[in-house]
């Protein structure tokens, strides 16, 4: 079946250790995202790519890295410099951004809490 | 700027009885586009619509709906008939040419038995 799958589901952090969420697509899409999720509000764009070895920096970006080697993948690092990473995250994929024509499609997301 | 406002945070509804979440939208493009997406207690956003500006054509798809109206800026949602299925939180979304999505904060539905 197409989609995109995340892991891990869960995944708990230690003060000052990076950690990275796994995204994986098999749409054939030439775009993918990451988005953060915070108790009862919307979500907020994180990191972008809409171009294998090419990415561009969302609206939080601060304290996150990733990279695009791969037109499946787009792994997300929550680094040590990321203050608060307890959120849930959401990767997201879509055609190529024509005039704004493509839908993105969500994965199941992966829950980050620290310990 | 583009914003989006989901001024509803949580609705509860018997099942059956219809509802109607509120979005209200903000850009200064002419050409964008509105989506609506839910999210049941999974976690995963599920796409149900796109419109594009041009288009306020109001749209029906089985017991869900939507009313694009420019004159007031809003795309509303209205679900008929709701089931106990429909609880989830659903989100808002506008795109323009700046080709980012931007989410409103959501409205929690509770259809109850």
């Amino acid at each position: 079946d197409g989609g995109i799958t995340q892991s891990p589901k869960y995944l708990f952090r230690k003060e000052g250790q990076n950690v990275t969420l796994s995204c994986e697509q098999n749409l054939n899409h030439d775009a993918m995202y990451w988005y953060r999720q915070d108790p009862g509000q919307g979500l907020r764009l994180i990191y972008y790519s809409q171009i294998v070895n090419d990415f561009q920096k969302g609206d939080i970006a601060e304290g996150y890295s990733v990279s695009r080697e791969k037109k499946e993948s787009f792994p997300l690092t929550v680094t040590s410099a990321q203050k608060n990473p307890t959120a849930f995250y959401l990767c997201a994929s879509s055609g190529v951004l024509l005039q704004g024509l493509e839908t993105q499609y969500f994965g199941p997301g992966t829950r980050l809490l620290v310990l | 700027a583009q914003k989006v406002t989901q001024a509803q945070t949580e609705i509860s509804v018997v099942e059956k009885e219809d509802v109607t979440l509120d979005c209200v939208y903000e850009t200064r493009d002419t050409t964008y586009y509105l989506f609506w997406y839910k999210q049941p207690p999974s976690g995963e956003l599920v796409f149900l619509i796109r419109r594009n500006s041009f288009d306020e054509q109001n749209e029906i798809s089985g017991r869900y709906s939507w009313n694009f109206q420019k004159s007031t800026s809003s795309f509303n949602f209205t679900i008929t008939a709701s089931q106990v299925v429909d609880s989830a939180v659903y989100f808002c979304a506008s795109m323009d040419s700046s080709y980012k999505l931007i989410f409103g904060s959501g409205t929690r539905l509770l259809v109850r038995p």
